[in-house]
């Protein structure tokens, strides 16, 4: 299994453009989500997924999109990038559907910069 | 509403002396509690969790957190510190409340010298 991929692992933008940040996971998990990871901050939720067809606001959510049309897929669509976005930004799964006993499975992380 | 806070941002240890790392975490519900392990330009690994079964919950690596009801605590501890500990640890609290989300804490970074 090929776990939780991301793509890409650095990507610099300028402030306007707009762009897809894919994650894609391979173990059949119900639960998807995505989170971003600022300095001092630790990591923060932006949206999730409890499944194909259902996703929900995290904690920062403005100026992100998601959709969820298959299990394996979650993609994060920045709109109009800006310089408060840059980030780090995680993609995350685990295989119950919101249970928070559950374990998360970690992608290896996007780079983002917006200039 | 759930919380959590890791007391400390930084902690340097010698190789072969004990760490801890400490958590503090609020929460309306029976929690779950979690610490991961994120070495430099890595994703993040799950080291242990305590979700309300037995108190003292052992992880990989020879790490082991002890949760305190009373205390609200969670902290983290390894006998002896070892080079490849060198990474940053997360304190994570999920629990029922508002759907599924799960809050981070701030990180600790831990420094272990030779």
């Amino acid at each position: 299994n090929a776990g939780v991929t991301q793509t890409p692992k650095f990507q610099v933008l300028k402030t306007g453009q707009s762009m897809t940040l894919q994650c894609a996971q391979d173990m059949n998990h119900e639960y998807m989500s995505w989170y971003r990871q600022d300095p001092g901050m630790g990591l923060r939720l932006i949206h999730y997924s409890v499944g194909a067809g259902i996703t929900d606001q995290g904690e920062v959510p403005n100026g992100y999109n998601v959709s969820r049309s298959t299990t394996e897929d979650f993609p994060l669509r920045l709109l109009s990038a800006a310089p408060s976005q840059t980030s780090v930004y995680f993609c995350a799964s685990s295989y119950g559907s919101g249970m928070n006993t559950d374990t998360q499975y970690f992608g290896p992380g996007t780079r983002l910069t917006v200039l | 509403a759930q919380s959590v806070t890791q007391l400390d941002s930084h902690v340097s240890v010698s190789e072969g002396t004990p760490v801890l790392l400490r958590c503090n975490y609020s929460s309306s519900y029976s929690p779950s509690l979690f610490w991961y392990v994120q070495h430099p330009n890595k994703g993040l690994q799950l080291l242990l969790k305590y979700t309300s079964a037995a108190t003292l919950v052992k992880g990989i690596n020879g790490f082991e957190a002890e949760f305190k009801k009373s205390e609200t605590s969670f902290h983290l501890t390894k006998p002896s510190a070892h080079m490849s500990d060198a990474a940053e640890y997360f304190c994570v609290v999920s629990d029922q409340s508002g759907g599924f989300k799960t809050i981070f804490g701030a990180g600790t970074r831990l420094f272990v010298k030779a």
